[in-house]
């Protein structure tokens, strides 16, 4: 079974722009969830999706938002760049009713 | 406030020793535990996690012990090996919320030397 994957794995931008990422989940895994890796922070939860709602949020700014599509699919899109955003951000699925989180390999994001 | 702390920021172990990672939390409501083992440049890889209706679970070489009067957990790896060298984070969540928002600690980088 293929794994939980992630696009683009690698993206700069610069300050004010935005961006979006994308998330594949497992096959038949219909959670979906979002975190931010930074040396200072470590690992902080984003945002859930469980069938295309939102199920719970992070303490994270307006500026990061997120969808999930009927497929699962999730994207996450931040607005307004800002150098803290520099980041790897991680998706993770999980099947309902199981206890644990696949996460993807990450996209690194550069804010300059 | 932190949650989930991993007060160790590193450990080195000797090949076919044992590697005790340690992790404490606050929150009493969490009830479901788990230890995610990261390489640099990927993302975390699920390794053992525990109900807090047991105190320990066993899986290979990685045993994950929970004390619930402590607030406490630890993943012992017997013997350690060179390919275990990874950031290893413990992360926790409440299973009643009916999410799976996963609350981590921020990590312990193990370096297993050969």
């Amino acid at each position: 079974k293929a794994g939980v994957t992630q696009t683009p794995r690698y993206l700069i931008k610069t300050r004010g722009q935005q961006v979006t990422l994308s998330c594949s989940p497992i096959s038949g895994h219909r959670s979906v969830s979002w975190y931010q890796q930074t040396p200072g922070q470590g690992l902080q939860f984003l945002f859930e999706y469980f069938s295309e709602t939102q199920r719970n949020k992070g303490n994270f700014p307006g500026r990061f938002s997120g969808r999930q599509f009927s497929n699962s699919r999730s994207e996450m899109n931040v607005s307004t760049l800002e150098l803290g955003d520099s980041a790897l951000y991680l998706c993770a699925s999980s099947f309902e009713g199981a206890d644990t989180q696949y996460f993807g390999p990450g996209t690194r994001l550069t804010v300059l | 406030d932190q949650q989930v702390k991993q007060n160790s920021p590193s450990l080195s172990v000797q090949e076919g020793r044992i590697s005790i990672l340690n992790c404490d939390y606050t929150n009493s409501m969490f009830d479901y535990f788990l230890w995610y083992k990261k390489y640099p440049a990927e993302g975390p890889t699920f390794l053992i996690s525990i109900s807090s209706i047991k105190d320990k679970n066993e899986d290979g070489r990685f045993t994950v012990f929970l004390n619930k009067s402590a607030k406490h957990l630890s993943l012992h790896i017997v013997p350690s090996q060179p390919g275990d060298s990874a950031v290893y984070f413990c992360a926790a969540r409440v299973t009643a919320a009916g999410s799976y928002q996963l609350t981590f600690g921020k990590g312990t980088k193990l370096s297993v030397i050969p």
